[in-house]
């Protein structure tokens, strides 16, 4: 079964602090990694996927097929960060997303 | 060009009218996606447009809801007769001739059902 989990409902660090969301992914095949973020009051977009191995506003995230997993990092959390974070997957015959339930980041100051 | 665009913004009705919802894609963009999203889960797959050609549904996508994409621009979702459990946030996203370039999401439809 194609399944994305986000074990985190809710994930809560003070300012500066490290963050890592977890993402774990099941799929028969290699399927592309996506992360997504919804900002208040924004329509969802693209943070980064696994393809471009890129890192935007701060956060990498590494593709491990072994653990199937693609974890979201940050080593330093800033307020603006504080959103709705979701691992999406797509597969190569069709590239329909199927998201997980999502991450609630929270960064105090 | 102001991204995806979707109408109405909210639509609040009472159990077992029918209901349409608008999407206009980014103009160059020949995919275009529904998503169903409800209180506590991420988006939910629905349908798939390739310009417009209905490629792929959901079983999601009972009998009571059809899309349509006549022009290969935008898209339309309506739901006949509809139920409580219809009560969700139906997003639209639109992606470019690369399959492997991301799709991008509207602000989405709100629909409540009283």
């Amino acid at each position: 079964a194609q399944r994305v989990t986000q074990p985190e409902k809710l994930l809560s660090v003070f300012k500066g602090a490290p963050v890592e969301l977890k993402c774990n992914y099941s799929y028969s095949g290699s399927p592309e990694l996506f992360w997504y973020v919804q900002y208040s009051r924004q329509r969802l977009q693209l943070l980064l996927r696994h393809i471009s191995r890129e890192s935007i506003k701060g956060f990498t995230a590494d593709l491990n097929k072994g653990e199937t997993s693609f974890h979201l990092k940050k080593p330093f959390a800033q307020e603006e960060d504080s959103a709705m974070y979701y691992c999406a997957l797509s597969g190569r015959k069709t590239d329909k997303l199927i998201f997980g339930t999502g991450t609630r980041l929270q960064v105090f100051p | 060009d102001t991204g995806v665009s979707q109408d109405p913004r909210h639509k609040i009705t009472k159990r077992g009218q029918n209901v349409t919802f608008r999407c206009d894609p980014i103009s160059e963009h020949n995919r275009l996606y529904w998503y169903r999203q409800t209180l506590g889960q991420g988006p939910e797959f629905l349908t798939y447009f390739q310009n417009e050609a209905q490629l792929e549904k959901s079983r999601l996508l009972s009998d009571r809801f059809s899309a349509e994409r006549p022009k290969g621009s935008f898209s339309t979702l309506e739901i006949q007769r509809t139920e409580q459990g219809d009560s969700a946030m139906y997003l639209c996203a639109s992606g470019g001739q690369d399959p492997h370039q991301p799709q991008h999401f509207g602000d989405g439809t709100r629909l409540s059902i009283l």
